[in-house]
């Protein structure tokens, strides 16, 4: 059964930081992951998702893939307030048909020094 | 923004009552997912649905847990008898068909069993 593990836990860090979350998962034969964010109270949203080696920016994220190593990984630059939230790995077996659910690791809760 | 639907927002049962919680999936989304969020964040995938039918649901879900997508009707969620390690916030999700396709979440219904 796929296990998705993330680290850290937590992270506190000051406005225009850059930082990174990591996701490790168990079975190599995954081939989606994303990133999904939850504010409080809210739904949760997608970010970046990745389905090949290396990596993919948006803006101030980018999400990095190493299928090799069972790790991808999400960067944030120039952190703002409004990143103060939950994240959330997620990895499906299958490429995202839509019918295939996601695994998701268990957060790591991430905001800024007030 | 998602336009994922989730009625009630909030639920209180006591043990052995039966709750039910209803989803409206995104127009043209086929595809409808049920997870559910415990208070430590971690997911747990219930069961999902094209159209009316079930593609994948887990065991728990196929004892105390019914789902139903029926057409031109809200899928729903019911829960036989409560339990109060059901307390959770339920996510539905919705998607399209086809590679990458992105799931989309209503904001939950959070059910609090006595």
């Amino acid at each position: 059964q796929q296990k998705v593990q993330q680290s850290p836990e937590s992270l506190i860090v000051p406005e225009g930081a850059m930082t990174s979350l990591n996701c490790t998962f168990s079975d190599s034969a995954s081939q989606y992951f994303a990133w999904y964010r939850q504010h409080s109270g809210k739904a949760p949203k997608a970010l970046m998702s990745i389905f090949s080696n290396g990596e993919k920016e948006e803006g101030r994220f980018t999400i990095h893939l190493n299928k090799a190593s069972l790790h991808f990984s999400l960067h944030i630059r120039d952190s703002q307030p409004s990143d103060s939230a939950l994240y959330l790995c997620a990895v499906s077996l299958l490429p995202g048909t839509g019918s295939n659910r996601l695994t998701f690791g268990k957060g790591t809760k991430f905001s800024l020094i007030p | 923004n998602s336009k994922v639907i989730q009625t009630p927002r909030y639920l209180v049962k006591g043990q052995g009552q039966k709750a039910k919680m209803r989803c409206i999936p995104e127009k043209g989304h086929p595809v409808v997912f049920w997870y559910q969020q415990n208070k430590n964040n971690e997911f747990k995938f219930l069961i999902n649905f094209q159209n009316q039918e079930v593609l994948q649901q887990i065991d728990m879900t196929e004892k105390r847990f019914s789902a139903e997508c029926p057409s031109n009707s809200p899928c729903s969620l019911e829960i036989q008898s409560s339990e109060a390690g059901d307390s959770a916030l339920y996510l539905c999700a919705s998607s399209r068909l086809g590679v990458y396709a992105e799931q989309f979440f209503g904001p939950g219904t959070r059910l609090t069993v006595l």
